[in-house]
């Protein structure tokens, strides 16, 4: 069964440093979605993405966020100048243009910042 | 009013026993309304789905109750197993919009 997949599965980082966050989303689909869940909390929305360019974003996602689609596979995530409140689980999700509406979830990335 | 409210925050069930879940949103516009289960260190998987248009789905041992007049929706787990122990978050959407989660159930079946 296809899957979404995400590099590295744990990053850890200095303060101030940018990281990229790396997601491989299900082949045959065209919407994709950053989400973030600091520990023992909810899931939250960041950024959707469609047609190469973002749908929506939330207010998390400011100036220091980034999303791209450098090839026909590959979605990334950058933090420009990362800040001890980012670190958290974030997930890539994707999901097709037809049924089911599902947003399939990657095993995430685990975002220490230290 | 993207809210969505979810109860119990933790719940421990017997084995062989039901699990409920609830949830409530405020937002109309919402029609798709999924459950995620989540285990530690995992991505949330899809557990079951409804559209509004419906009462009820079932699959398995997991069904979902929706009421569109009181815009609320339950999960139902049924002869729960110690496997099932994880958390489970109920969430809404409209169209290809964001997924908008609820703050999560952490269930714990006991043997």
């Amino acid at each position: 069964e296809p899957e979404v997949t995400q590099t590295p599965s744990h990053q850890v980082t200095q303060m101030g440093q940018e990281v990229i966050l790396r997601c491989v989303p299900i082949s045959n689909h065209l919407y994709f979605y950053w989400y973030r869940q600091i520990l023992g909390q909810k899931v939250e929305f960041l950024v959707s993405f469609y047609n190469n360019e973002i749908s929506e974003k939330s207010e998390i996602f400011d100036d220091q966020f980034s999303v791209e689609r450098p090839d026909g596979s590959n979605f990334t995530l950058k933090i420009r100048s990362t800040k001890l409140e980012d670190s958290a689980m974030y997930f890539c999700a994707s999901r097709a243009t037809g049924p089911p509406d599902t947003q399939y979830f990657g095993p995430g990335t685990r975002l220490t910042v230290l | 009013q993207q809210q969505v409210k979810q109860s119990p925050q933790s719940l421990i069930v017997q084995k062989g026993g039901i699990s409920i879940i609830n949830c409530a949103y405020e937002n109309t516009a919402f029609d798709y309304f999924p459950w995620y289960q989540q285990f530690p260190g995992k991505g949330p998987a899809l557990l079951i789905a409804i559209r509004p248009d419906v009462s009820e789905k079932k699959e398995g041992r997991f069904t979902i109750s929706f009421n569109k007049s009181a815009k609320q929706f339950s999960l139902h787990i049924m002869d729960s197993q110690p496997g099932d122990s994880a958390t489970y978050f109920c969430a809404a959407s409209r169209g290809f919009q964001k997924l908008v989660f609820g703050t999560g159930t952490r269930l714990l079946v006991s043997p």
